[in-house]
């Protein structure tokens, strides 16, 4: 069965690095999309990354844009997340999701990861 | 870049009632990239709906969803203990703020 880990999470000052990791297996990493969504506490789901399968054309949104890089280790069957000059509102729990296509441009989020909490605070 | 804005807020029923959600786009939209989603306090967002229409595998018959252009609906036909929780529409890379369905 298809199953998304998260990890590398935790606390982090403001202007500070962190990379998550999401270890996926049950199915071809290599031959799906994925992509980073994040829920700050009590909040909504904001899409946050989208990677295509061979780690072309990835996009963010302005909110993230020049501050995070998505990127895929299909060897290892791992999606990260590098989050760099963190703010406040970065403070979410990142989840990894696995697009339907090989582009990741469906859109569609049948499986996720459990998630891993960032708290970016002094 | 399009909005999407659910309502109401929060829906209090009783189960075994008729829930009905609503999505509203700032823009028309592809139906076709139209989704819906149940969260529960802890858990991972799960896909119930997509293309507007169409419920993901396992998912039960009395939930439905229909409508195209701006107008997007959700309905569940008849609440189960299990379904009170948030639901999230979808299209594309934006999501609606949420609707909140608890027990009256």
């Amino acid at each position: 069965q298809v199953q998304l880990v998260e990890s590398g999470g935790g606390v982090v000052q403001p202007g500070g690095s962190l990379r998550l990791s999401c270890a996926a297996s049950g199915f071809i990493f290599g031959t799906f999309g994925m992509h980073w969504v994040r829920q700050a506490p009590g909040k909504g789901l904001e899409w946050v990354a989208v990677i295509s399968y061979d780690g072309s054309n990835p996009y963010y949104p302005d909110s993230v844009k020049g501050r995070f890089t998505i990127s895929r280790d299909n060897s290892k069957n791992t999606l990260y997340l590098q989050m760099s000059s963190l703010r406040a509102e970065d403070t979410a729990v990142y989840y990894c999701a696995r697009d339907p296509s090989s582009r990741g441009d469906g859109y569609k989020f049948a499986y996720w990861g459990q998630g891993t909490l960032v708290t970016v605070s002094s | 870049e399009i909005v999407l804005t659910q309502s109401p807020g929060t829906l209090s029923l009783s189960p075994g009632e008729r829930a009905t959600l609503s999505c509203r786009a700032s823009q028309s939209v592809s139906s076709s990239y139209l989704a819906w989603y149940q969260q529960k306090p802890g858990q991972a967002p799960r896909l119930l709906i997509y293309g507007a229409s169409s419920r993901a595998t396992g998912i039960p018959d009395r939930f439905s969803g229909s409508g195209s252009g701006t107008d997007f609906t959700l309905t569940i036909s008849r609440l189960e203990p299990e379904d009170f929780a948030v639901y999230y529409c979808q299209h594309f890379r934006t999501f609606g703020q949420g609707t909140k369905v608890e027990i009256k």
